[in-house]
């Protein structure tokens, strides 16, 4: 039963660019939900999407995006990077929004320069 | 606004035995989850025990227990019998709203508290 899988592993842009990082849910999860997590801190909210659509937003920029599509899986687009946004991206998936189990995949560490 | 806090940025223990880790936080809500996660160096984030606001009894996992205090708003986690691969981050984190049908929920995280596990 495969887990969260999430692409790329590793990441260096420059600042000003554009990113886009995937996630494919664990098998039978519904909602896919994005975090930040900076050196040395704990993970910060983005958002969440349910029947995708969003469902929950943290506070972050419009430079933040994403989107869910039908077969669940998800992407979070950054646009014009800046420097504080490197951090590991974290994607976690669960069912019916119920809270009950969270499972996180191993997450996209994004170096900007 | 939910806050997590995590007062012991660092501990560390002897290996079998027992350790407790510190979680206080706050919220408006009346049904919500709490969470410990432990995440080692692969990064990934591994759910280490989860305790419903709404039940009195203390969560209980194998070696790992919590003494959750809803009026204090205190949620502790002790590991006994600590085992070298117990060395990790470990995150408190709060999960709400609940039981809002299509309205979405958010996990709230701790600082952090990065244990060490001594031969």
């Amino acid at each position: 039963d495969a887990g969260v899988t999430q692409s790329p592993t590793h990441l260096i842009k420059t600042r000003g660019q554009q990113v886009t990082l995937r996630c494919s849910p664990k098998s039978g999860h519904d909602t896919v939900s994005w975090y930040q997590q900076a050196l040395g801190q704990g993970p910060q909210f983005i958002f969440q999407y349910y029947e995708e659509e969003e469902r929950q937003r943290g506070n972050f920029p419009d430079r933040f995006s994403g989107h869910q599509f039908p077969n669940y899986s998800s992407e979070l687009n950054v646009n014009a990077l800046l420097l504080g946004d490197s951090a590991l991206y974290l994607c976690a998936s669960s069912l019916d929004m119920s809270g009950r189990g969270y499972t996180f995949g191993s997450g996209t560490r994004l170096t900007v320069v | 606004a939910q806050t997590v806090t995590q007062s012991q940025p660092e501990m560390s223990v002897q290996e079998a035995e027992t350790v407790t880790l510190s979680c206080t936080y706050d919220t408006s809500e009346n049904n919500y989850y709490l969470f410990w996660y432990k995440q080692p160096p692969s990064r990934q984030m591994i759910l280490v025990i989860r305790q419903e606001a709404y039940k009195q009894q203390n969560a209980t996992e194998n070696r790992f227990s919590v003494n959750f205090q809803k009026a204090a708003k205190s949620f502790s986690l002790k590991i006994s019998d600590s085992q070298l691969g117990d060395t990790a981050m470990y995150f408190c984190a709060l999960l709400s709203p609940v039981f809002q049908n299509n309205a979405g929920n958010m996990l709230t995280f701790g600082g952090g508290t990065r244990l060490m596990v001594k031969p």
